[in-house]
């Protein structure tokens, strides 16, 4: 597609389901990220793929968070035993060679 | 640890000149970015420095870096309503060009007519 398409755009869950984020990003780009957007809050760094190297997984909060990406495109994001922390909008990027990041709109994610 | 502070809110008239204003702790980092995200929108890259520059100017954007105060600043001239959004400021994680950024909370600029 031209640019990168998350789904769902929002997701409302009950506190202790798992969901799960896709994230397809721009044809062709190699790096894959996700990030978190909290209220009130800046962007905080989740995870990060790029090509078939073992992925940057620094920036996940605990480990309820995991992520893949399969095929070297389409990433999931998924989250076990949601929390209402867990609530944000998630965030996914990817980028090419110039290391420009290019942002899906998000997917909400609501924890009641 | 590595940060990025921010003022939280700017208000100006339409026609004005506007300024944010950043901080930045990791003297390492290479490239320092500007993100645009308007209502209900991705971000979207405004422009980056690298940190062996001054000043980068591109149209009505002008950015300055101070490198020794680990300040940047983000001018926008003669802002229009359009111009209305949040702004981000980013710094690469260490020495890198990857993604992987550190992004402070966001600068909500609201234009008036």
């Amino acid at each position: 597609g031209a640019g990168v398409s998350q789904s769902p755009s929002n997701k409302v869950t009950e506190k202790g389901k798992d969901v799960e984020l896709r994230c397809d990003p721009i044809s062709g780009h190699t790096a894959l990220y996700w990030y978190r957007q909290s209220l009130g809050q800046g962007l905080e760094f989740l995870i990060y793929f790029q090509g078939n190297s073992a992925p940057d997984k620094s920036g996940l909060p605990s480990d309820r968070f995991s992520a893949e990406r399969t095929g070297g495109s389409v990433s999931t994001l998924t989250i076990q035993r949601t929390q209402q922390e867990d609530s944000a909008v998630y965030l996914c990027a990817s980028s090419s060679y110039t290391g420009e990041l290019f942002f899906g709109e998000g997917s909400r994610l609501t924890v009641l | 640890g590595e940060d990025v502070e921010q003022s939280l809110f700017l208000s100006v008239r339409e026609g004005d000149s506007s300024v944010i204003n950043c901080t930045y702790t990791d003297s390492s980092s290479t490239y320092l970015y500007w993100y645009k995200q308007e209502p209900g929108a991705g971000l979207q890259l405004l422009t980056y420095i690298f940190s062996n520059m001054d000043m980068k100017q591109d149209q009505r954007l002008t950015v300055l870096l101070n490198k020794k105060d680990k300040h940047l600043s983000l001018r926008i001239a003669d802002t229009q309503t359009g111009d209305s959004a949040i702004y981000f400021c980013a710094e690469s994680s260490g020495s890198s060009n990857t993604g992987k950024l550190i992004f402070g909370q966001g600068t909500t600029l609201q234009v008036k007519p």
